[in-house]
């Protein structure tokens, strides 16, 4: 069966340090890969999207790779701040690029 | 526009009861979605709609659940006899169609529903 998969236990990192989140997948072949914000109580926001045919995406202090052999995105944040402290969700698109399928997201806790 | 709005944004019901969500997407956007949001889990997808019509449901719907969007513009989530089991975040997202080549979904707040 099609399974998305985040670490489940909570990152702790410092402050500006750089955060890496993993996100895997089995049984896909996305052609786009999305990761998303989330703040406790509120709906997920879109930070990034990552086709299969580009290996590395970068906004401002964001940067995610995309590695379609080892069914694979790494999500860095570097120059980590309090105020990246939240869930980040890992998406892919599927059913003809139809609908999101999310993982259960990674929460992120920066620390002062 | 101020993004996709929902309402309302807390429920809570006795179980039995029917509820009504309803959502207001970006006005721009013909795809809506539904998703059902539990503690420490990610969005779990349950229909969408291109304008007016219903394309795909999820299995993991029951028949206690209907939705609609009449007019191509809000929609509704009903859920009727609820259950304790019904008790989540319901998510509104709304996006372009997938042929204009923009895929980001853009997400409401939700509607907090707890049946006790």
């Amino acid at each position: 069966s099609q399974k998305i998969e985040q670490n489940s236990e909570a990152l702790n990192i410092q402050e500006g340090k750089t955060a890496t989140l993993t996100c895997n997948y089995t049984n896909y072949s996305p052609a786009y890969l999305q990761w998303y914000r989330q703040d406790p109580g509120r709906g997920p926001v879109f930070l990034l999207l990552i086709r299969e045919n580009e290996k590395e995406k970068r906004k401002e202090r964001l940067k995610v790779t995309f590695d379609t052999t080892l069914k694979q995105s790494l999500f860095h944040i570097t120059a980590s701040q309090p105020a990246d402290s939240a869930t980040y969700l890992c998406a892919l698109l599927s059913g003809g690029y139809n609908k999101l399928i999310f993982g259960a997201g990674t929460r992120l806790a920066v620390h002062p | 526009d101020t993004g996709v709005s929902q309402d309302p944004r807390h429920k809570i019901t006795k179980r039995g009861q029917n509820v009504t969500f309803r959502c207001d997407p970006i006005s721009e956007h013909n795809r809506l979605y539904w998703y059902r949001q539990t503690l420490g889990q990610g969005p779990e997808f349950l229909t969408y709609f291109q304008n007016e019509a219903q394309l795909e449901k999820s299995r993991l719907l029951s028949d206690r659940f209907s939705a609609e969007r009449p007019k191509g513009s809000f929609s509704t989530l009903e859920i009727q006899r609820t259950e304790q089991g019904d008790s989540a975040m319901y998510l509104c997202a709304s996006r372009f169609p997938p042929k204009e080549g923009r895929h980001e979904a853009f997400f409401g707040q939700g509607t907090r529903l707890t049946v006790v």
